[in-house]
This record gives C-alpha cells, structure tokens and sequence, in this order.
C-alpha cells in the first residue's frame, strides 16, 4: 500500500527564514511525486513535482530514494507563502493521488 | 485554461434524500476525473476514479451503491450521495486530468473549488 507522511501539522516562521516542509513515503515501485498547495479561500493547486525538476516560487524539492523522502524547501520564506501544502504520490502505472496530511505554514513578519 | 469547476458550492439537505453534486472541465476534455473526499482539519482521501464512458473505480472501503458516479461526456462527472446521513457531511472535491497531456504533464490533476456538503 501507498502512504505519504507528512510529520508536521503547523509550520511557524519568520519572513526570510529558511523553511523545509518534511514529506516522507512509503511505496515499493517507482511513484511519481508531487508538491500541492492550497491557499487561503483557493483550491487546490500543484506547486512543482518531481519528474519536472524545477523550482517554482523559490520552491525546490528533492527525491530522495534512498530515505523515501521528497522534502520541499525554500531558503527564504515570503509571508505570501502562508498556505497548507499537501505531498502527494502516484504510484507508477496509475493516475491517482495519494496525498499526506498536509502542513500549513505560516509566515510571519 | 485548465479550469474545474463544482456545482453547487455548498449544499444543505435533509437525512434520507439524495444529492448530486457536478463536476466540470471547463476549457478543457477529460478523460478521467476524480471525487476526494476531505474531513475537517484531515487530508484528501480519494474516493473513486471516473472514466468517460466506463464505469467508475471505487477505492477500497467506498460503497459504490452509497456514492454513484457518473461520467457521462469529456466535461462532466457527477456524484451523487444517496440517502445521505450526517455522517456523509463533508467537503467534496474532484479533479480532472486533460486528456492531451502528455510525457512529465501526464498525470497532473487540476482540482475544483470543492462542495461543501452538510447533513441535517
């Protein structure tokens, strides 16, 4: 079975600060990762993934095989990046999501 | 463009009724949509996947008599609750696939604003 961890529920920091949201899975095959993020009063939107390799918004996030992880990280948090941020994988061969308990973050001035 | 869109947005009925909530691509045909379902302060826990034209794929522990999905066209998929109780009170979300992306956009969903779902 698929499972993603995400350890921390609240993520608290001052603008500036580095910020590294923690995503850890659990999957035997080859899953494909994804950051997701939703704020305030929005829906639900992707934020990077990791096939793509790309840093969005200052985001970047790794795969870590070895230590199934796929952190998301940014060296300085802007207040605008207050939102709750979901990990999700898809298991290689199938188009669903299965996504982890997310982490809102906030950045405070 | 990649837009999903639900309707209603927020719906209040009585025990014992049933009601059907749509699901949208906008500017956008797709071949599969899927219905989340997401309790407060919790996760998106996927509920089925819908295909266009198929029968829908129901995730283990979801009745499939209790939540009926239809996936009539490339634009449109419908859930409907059936003999809701308050115990099916909760925030519903779908999500749609574009149907011609390809390669590394493959499998990115585009999700809908979500209906709120409340049980009397």
């Amino acid at each position: 079975a698929q499972r993603v961890t995400q350890p921390e529920k609240l993520l608290s920091v001052f603008k500036g600060a580095p910020v590294e949201l923690k995503c850890n899975y659990s999957y035997s095959g080859s899953p494909e990762l994804f950051w997701y993020v939703q704020y305030s009063r929005q829906r639900l939107q992707l934020l990077l993934r990791h096939i793509s390799r790309e840093s969005i918004k200052g985001f970047t996030a790794d795969l870590n095989k070895g230590e199934t992880s796929f952190h998301l990280k940014k060296p300085f948090a802007q207040e605008e990046d207050s939102a709750m941020y979901y990990c999700a994988l898809s298991p290689w061969g199938f188009q669903k999501l299965v996504f982890g308990t997310g982490t809102r973050l906030l950045v405070s001035p | 463009g990649a837009v999903v869109s639900q309707h209603p947005s927020r719906v209040i009925c009585k025990s014992g009724t049933s009601v059907k909530i749509e699901c949208r691509s906008l500017d956008f045909q797709a071949t599969t949509m899927f219905w989340y379902r997401q309790f407060p302060k919790q996760s998106l826990m996927l509920m089925a996947t819908s295909n266009e034209g198929s029968k829908a794929t129901y995730e283990q522990g979801v009745e499939k008599d209790k939540f009926l999905i239809n996936h009539a066209s490339l634009t449109l998929s419908t859930l409907t609750v059936t003999s809701a109780h308050p115990e099916d009170s909760s925030f519903y979300i779908c999500s749609a696939r574009d149907r011609r992306r390809r390669g590394d956009l493959y499998n990115e969903q585009f999700f809908g604003p979500g209906t709120r779902l409340t049980v009397l």
